[in-house]
């Protein structure tokens, strides 16, 4: 089955700085890869996704990008806020899977210092 | 739209006990999914349903049994409580295999 890896597990940065987040997975028939995050307290939260069928995408001050040669996706976030501290997950979902479940990485914590 | 409730927040059980955790939708959902986090180790699939009266199990099953008569329920039984089922347990909904999941806020268990 799918196996995503995710870092760094920890991550801190300066508020106005960038902080970048990188993913593996193993399953060359994935397709569709999100990412969550999730406030202390709070269940994850959907913030950005990317299908197979593109290798960027924006949205305000996130982006993420797509190799899949390589079976890697990455989280851009820039200029950092401080409500951008939480834990951040990837997931990815394969074409294989019938029922379209998602794998997800183990999560980073992002700490964003004023 | 309430979205993805659930319930309760906080529960303390002694081991052995038994307990339902709560999961219920307003969305019209077809899929749900229990998920386990535990630190270091992401969001796990526990018992996943693709709709009413249909339940498969995921990553981690052991020790919790599903069903779902409903479209809205999906409750998550723990049959005895053992203290490696202490974790923080989320339910999931989307309208199907495409969409987005949308996640409860959790219940916190702590198994003592």
């Amino acid at each position: 089955g799918e196996n995503v890896e995710q870092h760094p597990s920890t991550l801190s940065v300066q508020e106005g700085d960038s902080a970048v987040i990188k993913c593996t997975y193993s399953d060359s028939a994935s397709n569709y890869f999100p990412w969550y995050k999730q406030e202390l307290g709070k269940g994850p939260q959907l913030i950005i996704d990317i299908r197979s069928n593109v290798g960027e995408k924006k949205d305000q001050r996130i982006a993420v990008t797509l190799n899949k040669t390589a079976k890697h996706f990455s989280l851009h976030i820039t200029e950092t806020q401080p409500e951008d501290s939480a834990v951040y997950f990837c997931a990815a979902r394969s074409l294989t899977d019938s029922w379209g479940k998602l794998q997800f990485g183990a999560g980073t914590q992002v700490v964003v210092t004023p | 739209n309430a979205g993805v409730t659930q319930t309760p927040k906080f529960q303390v059980l002694k081991t052995g006990q038994s307990m339902t955790l709560q999961c219920a939708q307003d969305m019209n959902h077809e899929y749900m999914s229990w998920y386990r986090q535990d630190p270091g180790m992401g969001l796990r699939l526990i018992h996943y349903s693709v709709g009413a009266g249909i339940t498969d199990q995921g990553e981690v099953p052991n020790g919790y049994n599903v069903s779902r008569s409903t479209t809205e329920d999906f409750p998550l039984r723990l049959l005895s409580a053992a203290p490696s089922q202490t974790s923080v347990y989320f339910c999931a909904s989307s309208y199907s295999r495409e969409n987005e999941a949308f996640f409860g806020q959790g219940t916190r268990l702590t198994v003592v």
